[in-house]
């Protein structure tokens, strides 16, 4: 079955910083990857999706990279602020034609002052 | 902003009892989600839903969980006799085009049910 790593569940930086979060996947060559953003006790928030023929995607201070032999994608965050302080989770789509996708765990961004 | 609303915000329940959880969806969208996070674990996919009607589900949706769409807004979750692991956040997402499309999906914020 499809298998997706968030390397780390808790990442620490100072602001102003780039933060670099990880995704791995197994077992899957889905067609698209997203990648969500997640304050406590609030439902994901889309940030960013790249497709399988896509190497980088950027949006405002944010960069997506996505690997598809290494099976990896690299989400980064330019500048941090103390605000961007969330969990980052990253998803697949699982192969069905709705849409359906599987999540990591997340990572846990902490940006210090 | 079109936003995804659902509620209860929070429902307790006893075990055995049964639970609807509603969502309004975004007014165009054509796709829709229930996904659930048990406290501390990683989003999961339940079901989606298109044309009236199941088109995925996973192996957490068992006999005890349905879906509707009772009217041309609402999206509904039932689960018949609820049982102590089903405690856990349910979110509801919509989406305005499946795979072939943006992909995106829109989440509402959960509604957190407790069953004691």
């Amino acid at each position: 079955s499809q298998k997706i790593e968030q390397n780390s569940e808790a990442l620490n930086i100072q602001e102003g910083k780039t933060a670099t979060l990880t995704c791995n996947y197994t077992n899957y060559s889905p067609a698209y990857l997203q990648w969500y953003r997640q304050d406590p006790g609030r439902g994901p928030v889309f940030l960013l999706l790249i497709r399988e023929n896509e190497k980088e995607k950027r949006k405002e201070r944010l960069k997506v990279t996505f690997d598809t032999t290494l099976k990896q994608s690299l989400f980064h965050i330019t500048a941090s602020q103390p605000a961007d302080s969330a969990t980052y989770l990253c998803a697949l789509d699982i192969g069905g034609s709705q849409g359906n996708l599987i999540f990591g765990k997340g990572t846990k961004l902490s940006v210090k002052p | 902003e079109p936003e995804v609303t659902q509620t209860p915000s929070h429902q307790v329940t006893q075990m055995g009892q049964e639970v609807i959880l509603r969502c309004v969806p975004i007014s165009n969208h054509l796709y829709f989600y229930w996904y659930r996070q048990i406290l501390g674990q990683k989003v999961e996919f339940l079901v989606s839903f298109y044309n009236n009607e199941i088109s995925e589900k996973s192996e957490i949706f068992d006999d005890q969980f349905s879906v509707e769409r009772p009217d041309g807004s609402n999206f509904t979750l039932k689960i018949r006799s609820t049982k102590l692991e089903d405690s856990a956040m349910y979110f509801c997402a919509s989406s305005e085009n499946g795979q072939g499309g943006n992909g995106e999906l829109f989440f509402g914020e959960g509604s957190r049910l407790t069953v004691l």
